[in-house]
């Protein structure tokens, strides 16, 4: 069955360590995306790539970083400089990256920062 | 640009009872307009998106939602619900043209009492 699979699942980190959060799609989507979701807050956009080895900025990119090195995946860097790290992150595609096409989504990571 | 808002953080139904999850957008451009479903600890599945066309948009799991231009919402309904219909909902908003990037609602959890 094509999906999109994010692992791990759980990830648990000390203060001021990068971690990295996995993202892989067979669904041969051009456009995928990562969120981060909070309670009470919605979904908010962190970075998108709509072509391999491309991507943008969302609405809350600062303390991230991606890459687009493949199609199938699209791996999330929470960095150190990110203030509040500790969110369940997701990670979606869709076919064509226009407003039209509905998103896909991974069963997401919680990371947990102390 | 787009916004979204779900005026019910929460709504608790009997079991076998109708709901409505309201949901009302700003945009000052066409739309395309989704609601999802989330289980806990799960990432998003889409229950139905208008795109164009009729206003009445049939879903999965027995929802529907109606497009209402005039009043600028898109309001899900189901005419009894299941225990299994527990979940948050999350209503999303994008444009045609511009920034195409989907705009996602705070959500509203919806808890079935038996």
């Amino acid at each position: 069955d094509g999906g999109i699979t994010q692992s791990p699942k759980y990830l648990f980190r000390k203060e001021g360590q990068n971690v990295t959060l996995s993202c892989e799609q067979n669904l041969n989507h051009d456009a995928m995306y990562w969120y981060r979701q909070d309670p009470g807050q919605g979904l908010r956009l962190i970075y998108y790539s709509q072509i391999v080895n491309d991507f943008q900025k969302g609405d809350i990119a600062e303390g991230y970083s991606v890459s687009r090195e493949k199609k199938e995946s699209f791996p999330l860097t929470v960095t150190s400089a990110q203030k509040n790290p500790t969110a369940f992150y997701l990670c979606a595609s869709s076919s064509s990256g226009t407003g039209r096409s509905p998103l896909h989504f991974g069963n997401g990571t919680r990371l947990t920062v102390t | 640009a787009q916004s979204v808002t779900q005026l019910d953080s929460q709504v608790p139904v009997f079991e076998e009872a109708p709901v409505e999850l309201r949901c009302n957008y700003s945009s000052s451009v066409s739309v395309y307009l989704f609601w999802y479903v989330q289980y806990p600890n799960q990432g998003l599945q889409l229950l139905l998106k208008y795109l164009s066309g009729s206003t009445l948009v049939k879903g999965i799991n027995g929802f529907e939602a109606e497009f209402n231009k005039s009043q600028t919402s898109f309001h899900l309904r189901k005419p009894s619900v299941h225990i299994s219909d527990t979940a948050e909902y999350f209503c999303a908003v994008s444009v045609n043209f511009g920034n195409e990037k989907l705009t996602f609602g705070t959500g509203t959890r919806l808890t079935i009492i038996p």
